[in-house]
């Protein structure tokens, strides 16, 4: 089955920051790739999606690049705020049906 | 309203007790998901539904059951609940219509089984 490492130990920063993410698959790439935000007590939200044919896309103050060779996607977030405060997961996405989770990084700004 | 809702919201049952969560939406979807989440290990697939007749294993169904009453209802089921079932349990849509093909997710059902 596939693998998915995200860090599990959580990222500190301080505000104003970049935040930058990582997420590392093991077996063939997925079609694409999709990031979410969970806060505490709730669903995961989704933020991004990128394809196995793009490098990177950006939203806001969101990139998300994608390297298929590494087999590595990360997720940056600029002028990183005490609100942007959350974990992040990362998933796989294969035949358009099949969803892989990450255990996700908790990211914590400091104000 | 919320548009993926969850009942209950947290539950505590006892090793051997059937238990039903239920998840509802209001987003049209067709595509139904239940995962469980736990500490480290990210969320898990249970069963899947593409439509009312079209249910899926996950990746972790052994022990779970689940019924797509209509294409707004998705319920799972643990016919006999024991400890290692103790866990978050998320249920999400998916439109196949949007071009990023998010899934969107209930709050969660907290289960706590003694």
């Amino acid at each position: 089955s596939q693998k998915i490492e995200q860090n599990s130990e959580a990222l500190n920063i301080q505000e104003g920051k970049t935040a930058t993410l990582t997420c590392n698959y093991t077996n063939y790439s997925p079609a694409y790739l999709q990031w979410y935000r969970q806060d505490p007590g709730r669903g995961p939200v989704f933020l991004l999606l990128i394809r196995e044919n793009e490098k990177e896309k950006r939203k806001e103050r969101l990139k998300v690049t994608f390297d298929t060779t590494l087999k590595q996607s990360l997720f940056h977030i600029t002028a990183s705020q005490p609100a942007d405060s959350a974990t992040y997961l990362c998933a796989l996405v294969y035949n358009f049906n099949k969803f892989y989770f990450g255990s996700g990084t908790k990211l914590n700004v400091k104000p | 309203d919320a548009d993926v809702t969850q009942t209950p919201r947290n539950r505590i049952t006892k090793t051997g007790k059937r238990i039903m969560l239920e998840c509802s939406q209001t987003k049209g979807h067709d595509r139904m998901y239940w995962y469980r989440q736990d500490p480290g290990l990210g969320l898990r697939l249970i069963y899947y539904s593409f439509d009312v007749k079209d249910i899926n294993k996950g990746e972790i169904s052994d022990g779970y059951s689940v019924s797509r009453q209509a294409q707004a209802k998705f319920s799972l089921s643990l016919e006999s609940a024991i400890p290692n079932q103790t866990a978050l349990y998320f249920c999400a849509t998916r439109s196949t219509k949007g071009p990023d093909n998010e899934q969107f997710f209930g709050p969660g059902t907290r289960l706590t089984v003694l």
